[in-house]
């Protein structure tokens, strides 16, 4: 079974432009959560998706946006980049049992580079 | 955000020796997880624990679930340079991952 796939694995962007990064979860999982990862405040979590709607939503400004789609996938956007939004951006998915996500699986992650 | 407190941030110890890792939170959690992370790549899922006072072992590394819920420990034996890495906890709630700061471990030959 193929792993959590993330594309690309690397961007530079300049600061005020908008960036899509995407992911493909294991076959099977519906639930697609995204993290942010910095030095500075280690692993954020952003939002998280499940059957194409945001369940949960964590404390990042508007600029930050996802969505999800039928087959599962999921893009996230980030908007008017700003220097202090280059990171590790890494999505996990998971199945569901009773009403819960189960262990998430990582992907390698797409790091982001805002100059 | 909500993090997790996880202790030591870093270790350097010499291969061969046993390692020991914990996390303790304020808040109840149904599953406590551990990961690694190597340089450049995403959290690789190590131990899952379901239930309080559950003790799990994958290889040379065991964990355990707190009996309050609020708190986990990794321990890895006979360490090797493999080792070397970041490790995680993190609490599992119902939709979203809190994670620990990380135990930066360095392994000497």
């Amino acid at each position: 079974k193929a792993g959590v796939t993330q594309t690309p694995r690397y961007l530079i962007k300049t600061r005020g432009q908008q960036v899509t990064l995407s992911c493909s979860p294991i076959s099977g999982h519906r639930s697609v959560s995204w993290y942010q990862q910095t030095p500075g405040q280690g692993l954020q979590f952003l939002f998280e998706y499940f059957s194409e709607t945001q369940r949960n939503k964590g404390n990042f400004p508007g600029r930050f946006s996802g969505r999800q789609f039928s087959n599962s996938r999921s893009e996230m956007n980030v908007s008017t980049l700003e220097l202090g939004d280059s990171a590790l951006y890494l999505c996990a998915s998971s199945s569901l049992s009773g009403g819960s996500n189960t262990e998430a699986f990582f992907g390698q992650g797409t790091r982001l580079t805002v100059v | 955000g909500q993090q997790l407190n996880q202790s030591p941030q870093s270790m350097f110890i010499q291969e061969g020796e046993d390692v020991s890792m914990n996390c303790t939170s304020s808040s109840i959690f149904n599953t406590w997880l551990w990961y690694k992370q190597d340089p450049g790549e995403g959290p690789v899922l190590l131990i899952a624990l379901y239930k309080a006072g559950e003790l799990t072992s994958n290889g040379r590394l065991t964990a355990q679930f707190g009996i309050t819920r609020k708190d986990s420990f990794l321990n890895i034996s006979a360490s090797i340079p493999s080792d070397v890495g970041i490790y995680f906890c993190a609490g599992q709630g119902a939709q979203k991952l809190v994670f620990g700061q990380g135990t930066r471990l360095t392994i000497n030959p």
